[in-house]
């Protein structure tokens, strides 16, 4: 069962507009949400989270969005250059787990493609 | 600094060696975690140290043994593994224990396994 779902596996855009990728999730028990970029052969970079008390949390060029009533999150990057090029990962978290560590519910993924 | 090492970079391994990856991490953070990645696919969770203790296995078979030296080191000993695990292993760590809290990766090791 994907409880995070990504399902664009690609998205084109030009240089300069803006790139929006999606992510939807099924577990209610998820209140903290991250996005990773990822090149080929490198391990991912958290790019930018956001916690369930919030609906949107910007910094800098990307804005995270979230609607918890339609379980859905979004990342907006304005503007797209093409060193953005990569796979973006979306994932959740539940903050209220006690010990153990935490678990992150990884999403499939999103190639992002920055044309010139 | 978010910094998180993985040596060695590439590992080619035949099925009856036995290796060992390593991670480290000078943050200070208190939970250090191994996963793999298979091409095109979302990072798969394979353990968690909290402090320095393994508290989450998630049934990974026994050809992989984790172990946690010190607060900024994790290992994880490959021994007959077999051609379906070679991938990009990644480890991360991140500051809290208990609940979701960001992660933060390193870069990984390709392992082939022939």
């Amino acid at each position: 069962d994907q409880q995070v779902k990504q399902n664009s596996p690609s998205l084109s855009v030009q240089e300069g507009r803006i790139s929006i990728l999606n992510c939807d999730y099924t577990n209610s028990m998820f209140d903290y949400f991250l996005w990773y970029k990822k090149y080929p052969a490198e391990g991912p970079t958290f790019l930018i989270s956001i916690s369930s008390i919030k609906d949107k949390n910007e910094d800098g060029r990307f804005t995270v969005f979230l609607n918890k009533s339609a379980k859905h999150l979004s990342l907006h990057i304005v503007p797209s250059q093409p060193g953005d090029s990569a796979v973006y990962f979306c994932a959740a978290g539940t903050q209220t787990l006690t010990g153990g560590g935490n678990k992150l519910t990884f999403g499939t993924g999103t190639q992002l493609k920055v044309e010139l | 600094d978010t910094e998180v090492t993985q040596t060695p970079k590439h590992l080619v391994m035949g099925m009856t060696n036995k290796k060992s990856l390593k991670c480290e991490q000078h943050m200070g953070h208190r939970a250090m975690y191994w996963y793999k990645q298979k091409a095109k696919k979302p990072p798969e969770l394979m353990f968690v140290y909290s402090y320095e203790k393994l508290s989450i296995n998630e049934s990974v078979p026994s050809r992989f043994s984790p172990e946690c030296p010190n607060s900024s080191l994790l290992n994880l000993h490959l021994h007959a593994l077999q051609p379906e695990d070679s991938a990009l292993y990644l480890c991360a760590s991140s500051q809290k224990v208990g609940g979701a809290d960001t992660q933060y990766f390193g870069p990984g090791t390709r392992l082939t396994v022939l």
